[in-house]
């Protein structure tokens, strides 16, 4: 069974923090990665997408992969209160996506 | 561009009941996806059309069907209904998200289903 697994949360961050968020993978052949978010009652949204080792950068927002430890990281700077959301990993697997559980950040003023 | 569109946006069942769901995948976008999802389990994959051929399908009981007309367009559909199938429905499209692509997938608002 491939597994996408995410750190634990819930995540709590003071506004203006860097809140980091985590996810591994089992699967050696997958080869796209991507993170969504999820507001309550909404459905998810893409946020960021990265396919190649190292950092990628859009505004506030830097995903990270390591595909020799299998882990991908988002990492959120100056965090504000309207990034509070469930984060979700996704994995590109044999022809369609593998998320994660999420990860519940809450970004309090 | 319209993104995807999902119908009903709630259903309110009772078991043995059927229901069919509907998506409107992004114009261009020949991929529909179905995730269930519910808080204990998260997003499950359910199923993949392409070019109205089932691609992929996720551990589901054969309970869960779904189908996609020549116009991309796809339905879902679910037999003697049971309790546990109450969560939400989404469907989600991208140009072609075979293996190895890169293609991105992008969700519709979801159906949320109940089940009493």
């Amino acid at each position: 069974q491939k597994e996408v697994e995410q750190n634990s949360g819930p995540l709590s961050v003071p506004e203006g923090a860097i809140a980091s968020l985590n996810c591994t993978y089992s699967d050696r052949g997958s080869q796209s990665f991507f993170w969504y978010r999820q507001y309550s009652g909404k459905s998810p949204e893409l946020i960021m997408s990265i396919y190649s080792n190292g950092d990628k950068e859009d505004g506030r927002f830097t995903a990270q992969l390591n595909k020799a430890s299998q882990y991908v990281s988002l990492l959120i700077r100056d965090s504000q209160p309207s990034d509070s959301a469930t984060y979700l990993c996704a994995v590109h697997e044999d022809g369609k996506l593998t998320f994660g559980q999420g990860t519940i950040l809450t970004v309090h003023p | 561009k319209a993104g995807v569109t999902q119908t009903p946006r709630y259903l309110i069942k009772t078991r043995g009941q059927q229901v069919t769901l509907s998506c409107s995948p992004i114009s261009g976008h020949r991929s529909v996806s179905w995730y269930q999802q519910t808080p204990g389990q998260g997003l499950q994959f359910l199923f993949e059309y392409f070019s109205e051929t089932q691609r992929n399908k996720g551990n589901f009981p054969g309970r869960f069907s779904g189908r996609q007309f020549s116009n991309s367009r796809s339905e879902m559909n679910v037999s003697t209904l049971e309790l546990g199938d109450s969560a939400l429905y989404l469907c989600a499209s991208s140009q072609d998200l075979s293996q190895g692509s890169l293609e991105k997938l992008f969700f519709g608002s979801g159906t949320q289903l109940s089940v009493l």
